[in-house]
């Protein structure tokens, strides 16, 4: 079954310093990975995906995330924080098997990031 | 350029209600997907439409629908509501049918079903 998994319900920050949101997969064939990230009372606003080629991928307001096959993880990352950042993030999860195309979510992490 | 767009922003609904959710996709989008995101979880994907027709549905019972219109805009529907059914609707649209299309999110609907 296809299941994204993220292990932290919350991460804090100091801001300035580097900070790393987790998130692993599971699906049956190769995974197209996702992050959205939410502020209060909003939709999902689109940070970046990963689709093929190169396991950095770069996205908007300055974060990324590292493909990691092995490991089954597609971890979003941020050379140093800001306050704004603050939010609440979700990693998704397309299976290329799944004809509906739909995204799989977890169930989101969020982040704090104290001035 | 507008974003997907959603109304009514807010809903209250007693049981055994009818409701209907509008969605119009960003220009050029001809695909819609609609999801449910009950407070503290992730979205959960009720149906994809594409080209008006329906393309996927999640686990939802028969009393949710959806459909689509010629200038791509979507309804979703839900029947005889129940108190779980409070949650944040929401939109998204691609581009087309691809697998690698990127969904962009509308703000959603906000359904308190009391």
């Amino acid at each position: 079954a296809q299941s994204v998994a993220q292990p932290e319900d919350q991460v804090n920050v100091a801001e300035g310093n580097p900070l790393t949101v987790k998130c692993t997969y599971s699906v049956s064939g190769n995974p197209y990975l996702f992050w959205y990230v939410q502020y209060p009372n909003r939709g999902l606003q689109f940070l970046l995906k990963y689709i093929t080629g190169d396991n950095l991928v770069k996205g908007s307001y300055g974060f990324e995330a590292e493909f990691n096959k092995s490991q089954t993880s597609f971890h979003l990352k941020k050379p140093s924080a800001l306050v704004s950042d603050s939010a609440l993030y979700f990693c998704a999860v397309r299976d290329r098997m799944d004809s509906s195309y739909k995204l799989i979510f977890g169930s989101g992490t969020r982040l704090l990031v104290r001035p | 350029d507008a974003g997907v767009t959603q109304s009514p922003t807010h809903l209250i609904k007693t049981r055994g209600q009818h409701v209907t959710l509008r969605c119009s996709p960003i220009s050029g989008h001809k695909s819609v997907s609609w999801y449910q995101q009950v407070l503290g979880q992730g979205p959960q994907f009720i149906f994809q439409y594409y080209e008006k027709e329906e393309r996927g549905r999640g686990n939802f019972p028969d009393r949710f629908s959806a459909r689509q219109f010629p200038n791509y805009s979507s309804e979703l529907n839900v029947n005889a509501l129940l108190l779980g059914d409070s949650a944040l609707y929401l939109c998204a649209s691609s581009l087309a049918d691809l697998i690698t299309d990127t969904q962009y999110f509308g703000p959603g609907t906000r359904l308190t079903v009391l």
